[in-house]
């Protein structure tokens, strides 16, 4: 399968613990984005790299979030110290720069239950 | 700053009828404009997207939209739909230089027979 793969895709923790979660992008894409989706809502992007370089963070993305993308093939997601708001599903998605379509592939997503 | 309006939250419609899915943005520049389709369990899966040139633009599985710079639209056709098309909707709309995606709220789609 040559899509964008997330894992894990379930992911069930108690408030206050961590959690992580790693994004494999198709394989050539150089930019890999991540977007969070609540119940009822479209996405809302939460960050984005270039290669491993972290371009542009939204407000979302709350000090207890943090984002890696240490080589500029995978990524990981952390969020420290969840809370209930944090229930929601996490979808990666990737794509290549300098092709002039901006066309975002997305993965499965990861939807995290915070009890 | 870029938004994306879709303003019926659930529509209903009988296998073979035509769909119309609705969806306003507001960009101050020439925008890009996708529409994506989500199946319960299923990823984000592109249906169609605009950048420039003509205005009436073909997707998968026989869908397509009309961007209408005038009334700042972009809204989803399909002439006969199929069972198979119940699904979330969403439109997004992203700067040229495509860093992130603004996302509506979707409209959920359910087909009867």
């Amino acid at each position: 399968d040559t899509g964008v793969s997330q894992d894990p895709r379930h992911k069930i923790t108690k408030r206050g613990q961590n959690v992580t979660f790693r994004c494999d992008p198709i394989s050539e894409h150089n930019r890999l984005y991540w977007y969070r989706q609540t119940l009822g809502q479209g996405p809302e992007f939460l960050t984005y790299f270039q290669n491993e370089a972290q371009l542009e963070k939204s407000r979302l993305l709350s000090d207890r979030f943090s984002a890696e993308r240490p080589k500029g093939s995978f990524s990981t997601l952390e969020i420290q110290r969840t809370e209930q708001g944090d229930s929601a599903m996490y979808l990666c998605a990737s794509s290549l720069a300098g092709t002039g379509n901006n066309e975002q592939f997305f993965g499965p997503g990861t939807r995290l239950t915070v009890l | 700053a870029q938004s994306v309006t879709q303003p019926d939250i659930h529509i209903t419609v009988s296998e073979g009828a035509s769909l119309e899915l609705r969806c306003n943005y507001s960009y101050g520049a020439t925008p890009y404009l996708f529409w994506y389709v989500q199946s319960p369990g299923q990823g984000l899966q592109l249906l169609l997207k605009y950048f420039s040139g003509d205005t009436l633009v073909q997707g998968i599985k026989g869908f397509e939209a009309e961007f209408k710079r005038s009334q700042s639209s972009f809204n989803l056709r399909k002439p006969s739909v199929h069972w198979s098309d119940a699904a979330e909707y969403f439109c997004a709309v992203a700067r040229n230089t495509g860093n992130q995606f603004y996302f509506g709220t979707g409209t959920s789609l359910t087909v009867i027979p």
